[in-house]
């Protein structure tokens, strides 16, 4: 398997621009999740799906933030409108399971809004 | 809210020396994993840790869980430049099992 595959790698915006970024999670996989990391506040889970299904979504930062998984092996993390402070690298992860079951990452997707 | 809190936040050493990064929390976690992460890539699983003072080894990383389920330790023995990178604790919360991230230790090992 080719991992988690993100896409696009690198996204340059302007405010005020919708965002869509992309992800494919490990096939047989189940859970899926979207992180956010900046310096400041590190890593933080964004929100996490299991066998497609939203199951907790309270990292979402607010509603112009929203997330899909309309199947098993692909989610969309979009971002409308955009702002400054939403820049970060975003991360997709998938995995078996959760607790002490290995979370896959992606390569991540730095985003930009200037 | 369970939160994980590293130190230190930025290590700077030369090749050969010896070093431990901690992990602590005031919230017992059921498991431990420690992760690893190059700049422009994700994180990577180096090791998880289950048992309460269980020590796991990986070649000159040693890893400790603490008695409680508190805290964790990473030891890297005789540091080399590849060792360089970004060593992050995560632990499962106790409510669905999502993995919180603690902030991470920039690790860096000059030749």
């Amino acid at each position: 398997d080719a991992g988690v595959i993100q896409s696009p790698r690198h996204e340059v915006t302007e405010m005020g621009q919708e965002v869509t970024l992309r992800c494919k999670p490990i096939s047989g996989h189940d859970y899926l999740f979207w992180y956010r990391q900046t310096m400041m506040r590190g890593l933080e889970l964004l929100i996490y799906f299991n066998n497609n299904v939203p199951i907790d979504d309270s990292g979402m930062p607010e509603d112009r933030f929203s997330a899909k998984m309309p199947n098993a092996s692909f989610s969309t993390l979009k971002i409308q409108p955009s702002e400054p402070r939403d820049s970060a690298v975003y991360f997709c992860a998938s995995s078996l399971g959760t607790g002490e079951t290995e979370a896959f990452f992606g390569q991540g997707t730095r985003l930009t809004v200037v | 809210t369970q939160l994980l809190e590293q130190s230190p936040q930025f290590l700077s050493i030369q090749e050969g020396e010896n070093l431990t990064v901690y992990c602590n929390s005031s919230s017992v976690f059921s498991s431990l994993q420690w992760y690893r992460q190059e700049p422009g890539e994700g994180p990577v699983l180096l090791v998880t840790v289950v048992t309460g003072g269980e020590v796991k080894k990986l070649k000159r990383l040693t890893f400790q869980f603490g008695d409680a389920r508190k805290d964790s330790s990473l030891h890297i023995t005789a540091a080399q430049p590849g060792d360089t990178g970004l060593y992050l604790c995560a632990g499962a919360d106790n409510q669905g099992g999502k993995l919180i991230f603690g902030q991470g230790t920039e690790l860096s090992v000059k030749p």
